[in-house]
């Protein structure tokens, strides 16, 4: 069974562009979140879809958006990108949807953003 | 204060001694608590969850978790130079994690 697969896997940016990454879930897993990890903040929650709902979101700001389409796929944007964005972003995705989880998600490998 | 309070190490032992990893948090309101492992340049990766109070078993690893203190532990045995990564501790709402900073755990051997 393929696991979360995460495109790109590297990319650089300058100040100001935007920027989409994707995510494809494990075959069946229908809910799609996002963190962000830096070595100073760690590990932080963004978002959450399920059934192309957003469903949960994380303390940060508009620029950070995301989407999921029907067949569960997932992207999110970050416009006017910031020196601070620099980061590892990952995708995870779980069987169940929030309400009835506990927590077990299944993390892609990341896509990894550089802003020069 | 953090939600997840972390010492973010390095814990360096040599093999086969046991690791023992612990972690506070603040927030009482929640169920489930879990350890993720993760490898340099990998996404996390799950290793045990637990449900409210009590201890859970699988294989090398132990984690426990004490409501009264507020402490989330994870204890790895006979620990094998495999075992080096990040281990990051967390609690779940649902799919949305709230996670310490990580230990990073160096296995020599």
């Amino acid at each position: 069974k393929a696991g979360v697969t995460q495109t790109p896997r590297y990319l650089i940016k300058t100040r100001g562009q935007q920027v989409t990454l994707s995510c494809s879930p494990i075959s069946g897993h229908r809910s799609v979140s996002w963190y962000q990890q830096t070595p100073g903040q760690g590990l932080q929650f963004l978002f959450e879809y399920f059934s192309e709902t957003q469903r949960n979101k994380g303390n940060f700001p508009g620029r950070f958006s995301g989407r999921q389409f029907s067949n569960s796929r997932s992207e999110m944007n970050v416009s006017t990108l910031e020196l601070g964005d620099s980061a590892l972003y990952l995708c995870a995705s779980s069987l169940r949807g929030t309400s009835g989880s506990s927590g077990e998600l299944f993390f892609g490998e990341g896509s990894r953003l550089t802003v020069l | 204060q953090k939600e997840v309070e972390q010492d973010p190490g390095p814990l360096s032992v040599p093999e086969g001694a046991i690791v023992s990893l612990n972690c506070t948090y603040s927030n009482s309101a929640f169920q489930y608590f879990m350890w993720y492992r993760q490898y340099s340049r990998k996404g996390p990766e799950l290793l045990m969850y637990t449900y409210s109070s009590g201890n859970k078993e699988d294989g090398r690893f132990t984690a426990q978790v004490d409501k009264s203190s507020k402490y989330i532990s994870l204890f790895i045995r006979d620990s094998q130079p495999s075992d080096s990564a990040t281990y990051l501790c967390g609690r779940a709402a649902g799919n949305k994690l709230t996670f310490g900073g990580g230990t990073r755990v160096l296995v020599k051997p």
